[in-house]
């Protein structure tokens, strides 16, 4: 079965500083990766994907992520946090081969960002 | 644009209590549609999809049962609440050709009294 990791519960960082969210996944091919994020009480949104292509991704709020087929990772990078990105952050996988019949997305159990002024 | 609603946002509820939970989609046809669990510390878990009305899969057997009426409209319900039925109910959409492509709804918090 697969499986997702978020090896860092809490991260906190200070405004401006870089920010890397780690993310391992465990799977006998390359799935489909997401980002998502989550602000207190909010549903849901999605950041990012990478399906195939290009291993470094581009998504929304300046977020990027980068697929390493060798260390079975996805991990979230934003060049410079602003206090708006404190929120938890959910790394999420689903298997490539769509026939396996159901559509759910096996997530991370997420990383709560904190960002200092 | 799509738009996904889903109501109520918060509910209190006493056990044995039955339970509604109404997700509806906007600007898009033929959506597959989730029901998900987040409960604290442990992610999130998928309860039901549907890819079409009257087409419900459920991937957690459980107290709840879901339905799909119209097109657009997926409910979540339970005849009898549990304590253990507490937490925060996601609704989702996608595309039916691009199933993990998933869009959430702002949630429901449920806490079961």
């Amino acid at each position: 079965a697969q499986s997702v990791t978020q090896p860092d519960i809490h991260i906190t960082v200070s405004e401006g500083a870089s920010l890397e969210l780690r993310c391992n996944y465990s799977y006998g091919a390359t799935p489909y990766l997401f980002w998502y994020v989550q602000s207190p009480g909010q549903g849901l949104q999605l950041l990012l994907k990478y399906f195939s292509g290009d291993t470094l991704v581009q998504g929304i709020k300046g977020f990027e992520a980068e697929f390493k087929r060798s260390q079975s990772s996805f991990n979230l990078r934003k060049p410079s946090v602003h206090w708006s990105d404190a929120a938890e952050y959910f790394c999420a996988v689903a298997p490539l081969d769509s026939g396996a019949g159901s559509y759910q997305l096996t997530f991370g159990k997420g990383t709560k960002l904190s960002v200092i002024p | 644009s799509q738009t996904i609603h889903q109501w109520p946002a918060t509910l209190v509820q006493p056990v044995g209590s039955p339970l509604s939970l109404e997700c509806t989609v906007e600007g898009t046809s033929n959506p597959n549609l989730y029901w998900y669990r987040q409960a604290a510390g442990r992610g999130l878990q998928l309860l039901f999809y549907s890819v079409g009305i009257g087409q419900i899969s459920s991937e957690v057997p459980q107290n709840l049962s879901a339905s799909r009426p119209q097109d657009r409209q997926f409910i979540l319900s339970s005849k009898k609440l549990l304590l253990s039925d507490s937490g925060f109910y996601l609704c989702a959409w996608s595309l039916n050709s691009a199933p993990y492509e998933q869009y959430f709804g702002p949630g429901t918090r449920l806490t079961v009294t």
